[in-house]
């Protein structure tokens, strides 16, 4: 069992379109990271939510940390063809000797075409 | 730049062969990680390193083993390599400061083949 549901898997939209990505789980988590990855490259942190309700804003991005803290959202406004990527959700455990380990979801793959 | 980086970043292996992957991070990080990174089964942690002098495996660590050479490296190395090890490869650096974490830094990645 997945413990990061990520929805959709693919979307695919036209410039300036509104979108919204999920990331959903059954566990309760003290924080939740979200990723962008172009192609080619490797992930890259965009934010950590940590408190139940909490929105983030970066730029035309909006994060939402849900109030149970067992899910979250990402909303783009007036998309471009800069924001095509796999975008990663993903929350730490903690594995001892001071070291956390991050598990991802699988992604939503998403592509803005000019 | 700060960052991690990752050698080489293309490879192309015949079933059989043994090679290492290269990491550094000169971000003064304690931990240190490597993933897989495969379509459909997204990235999923292969081994890593809480701090100097000490490494754990992870979700999927059979047919690898690592070292962690010093603060700055942490090398993955695959004994034989087989044709369900082609995937790319990355690795990432952490810091913790108490509460606080701070995220992954990852590397740009090593795409593996093994024909």
């Amino acid at each position: 069992t997945q413990l990061l549901e990520q929805s959709p898997q693919f979307l695919s939209i036209q410039e300036g379109e509104n979108l919204t990505v999920y990331c959903n789980s059954s566990s309760v988590f003290s924080s939740l990271q979200w990723y962008r990855q172009e192609p080619g490259e490797g992930p890259v942190l965009l934010v950590t939510v940590v408190t139940g309700g909490e929105v983030k804003k970066l730029k035309r991005l909006t994060f939402q940390f849900g109030d149970a803290r067992k899910d979250s959202s990402l909303h783009i406004t007036a998309a471009q063809p800069g924001d095509t990527g796999l975008y990663l959700c993903g929350v730490r455990a903690y594995s001892g000797a001071g070291s956390y380990q991050l598990t991802f979801g699988k992604g939503t793959k998403l592509s803005v075409i000019p | 730049n700060a960052g991690v980086t990752q050698t080489p970043k293309f490879q192309v292996l015949k079933t059989g062969q043994s090679m290492t992957l290269q990491c550094a991070q000169d971000m003064n990080h304690n931990s240190m990680y490597w993933y897989r990174q495969d379509p459909g089964m997204g990235l999923r942690l292969i081994y890593y390193s809480a701090s100097e002098g000490t490494t754990d495996k992870g979700e999927v660590p059979n047919g690898y083993n690592v070292s962690r050479l010093n603060k700055r490296e942490f090398s993955l190395r695959l004994e034989s390599a087989a044709p369900s090890q082609t995937s790319v490869y990355f690795c990432a650096s952490s810091e913790a400061h108490g509460t606080a974490f701070l995220g992954y830094t990852f590397g740009s990645g090593t795409r593996l083949t093994v024909v």
